[in-house]
């Protein structure tokens, strides 16, 4: 699986958009740009996912550049929730049945600021 | 809620002793996955159990070992425990979506070595 480099903590205002930025230059083309985070203590939660289109849910947009080595979160309009350390992981997609385990680097800590 | 049913949330125990998590996976997940952290080691890759088979394995101990039940239903066996065994275990079930996939993480046990 590609590398992920993440910064270690951001910063972000409540109510404003927070980007979270993921370098993965080793991508290759079968793998998949995921997203987690980890609210202190609680299970890891799924965010989204995508493989080259920027994708959209009702947590968050990512969006991948067109070389596909970068990408980005964003939360659109971050709430004091949101406080939490956020995963980058690339991956290929499960063949058969079944993932591997996914593989989660440190993350960037964002910390909303009221 | 994940969905993913973790028992017990809390585990105090003694070194030297043995015990068992138990995971019950989201209803028609058939992988689940197992997980440590430490406040050290961030989110470890432990096992991962698909449909009753071992499918793949991460940095788990000789002393540790898992299965996954018939009724999908996992079990992970800690035994001579040590006191750096403390930490957070979680499990994780997977939805595999149309691409990529997603898993879904129950809320841990925390286990305690004295």
């Amino acid at each position: 699986d590609a590398k992920t480099t993440q910064p270690p903590s951001m910063d972000c205002a409540e109510g404003r958009a927070a980007n979270l930025p993921c370098n993965h230059s080793t991508i290759s083309g079968n793998e998949y740009v995921y997203w987690y985070r980890q609210i202190h203590s609680q299970g890891p939660q799924y965010i989204i996912h995508g493989l080259k289109n920027n994708e959209t849910n009702e947590m968050a947009s990512l969006i991948i550049t067109e070389d596909r080595k970068s990408s980005t979160l964003i939360l659109p309009h971050a709430t004091l929730r949101d406080t939490a350390v956020y995963y980058c992981i690339v991956r290929v997609a499960a063949s058969g049945g079944g993932a591997d385990g996914l593989t989660f680097g440190k993350g960037t800590h964002l910390i909303i600021q009221p | 809620d994940s969905g993913v049913t973790q028992t017990p949330k809390h585990l105090i125990t003694a070194t030297g002793q043995r015990v068992t998590l138990r995971c019950s996976p989201r209803s028609g997940d058939l992988s689940v996955y197992w997980y440590q952290q430490s406040l050290d080691q961030g989110l470890q890759f432990l096992i991962q159990y698909y449909n009753g088979e071992e499918r793949a394995k991460g940095n788990i101990l000789e002393r540790f070992s898992a299965q996954q039940f018939p009724d999908l239903h996992s079990e992970l066996n800690l035994s001579s425990l040590e006191l750096g065994d403390s930490a957070l275990y979680f499990c994780a079930s997977s939805s595999r979506t149309g691409q990529g996939e997603k898993l879904f993480f129950g809320s841990g046990t925390q286990l305690s070595v004295l």
